[in-house]
């Protein structure tokens, strides 16, 4: 079955970069997620990435997707204090499934 | 902003007893979703919810749980006899579509301890 790993802990200092990997074994897998969580609030959707694509842009965030090893990572440029959650990889096969399958979480740390 | 809302933040119950997890999903959606993370697990898909009727269910979903949505705003999971295994973080969602751009809106959760 499909499955989704990352490392559970990460510790950065303020306006250093953050990079969250994630490994995944679904090789069908077209569309991969991060997902953040603050404390007390839901899930929220950061950004995604088609399988077809190597690397994402918004704003303060990159993806890059490594198909071959099946290795996503989410890098957070100029890391803040508010950026301290726990972020979740997340994949989608499609092929008639509805259900997203995440990683355990990896909790961001950002020392001031 | 639209959100999804769950009752109660926290619920404590006894093994064996029937708990009701309640989410109000937001209003325009079609589609809703259950998923839990026990301590230190993933958060593991439990069920999708379409027209009225499950459309996916994984083999977490047994007998002992359901998903009703009562009255046209709320979306319940009752699990019927609670197992100590059954404590976990209950999280509710739910998204207009069911494509991968139909982005799934998770509510806070629910923390449930089965003493």
């Amino acid at each position: 079955g499909e499955d989704v790993e990352q490392s559970l802990f990460l510790s950065v200092r303020e306006g250093d970069s953050s990079v969250i990997n994630c490994t995944y074994t679904d090789s069908s897998s077209t569309y991969l997620y991060w997902y953040k969580q603050e404390p007390g609030a839901g899930l929220q959707l950061l950004t995604y990435i088609f399988s077809n694509m190597d690397m994402k842009q918004d704003q303060r965030l990159t993806v890059l997707l490594n198909k071959k090893d099946k290795h996503l990572s989410l890098r957070i440029a100029d890391t803040q204090t508010g950026d301290s959650a726990i972020y979740f990889c997340a994949e989608y096969s499609g092929a008639g499934s509805y259900q997203l399958t995440f990683g355990k979480g990896t909790k961001l740390s950002v020392i001031p | 902003e639209p959100e999804v809302t769950q009752t109660p933040s926290h619920q404590v119950t006894q093994m064996g007893q029937e708990v009701i997890l309640r989410c109000v999903p937001i209003s325009n959606h079609l589609y809703f979703y259950w998923y839990r993370q026990i301590l230190g697990q993933k958060v593991e898909f439990l069920v999708s919810f379409y027209n009225n009727e499950i459309s996916e269910k994984s083999e977490i979903f047994d007998d002992q749980f359901s998903v009703e949505r009562p009255d046209g705003s709320n979306f319940t999971l009752k699990i019927r006899s609670t197992k100590l295994e059954d404590s976990a973080m209950y999280f509710c969602a739910s998204s207009d579509g069911a494509g991968f751009y139909d982005e799934q809106f998770f509510g806070p959760g629910t923390r449930l301890t089965v003493l």
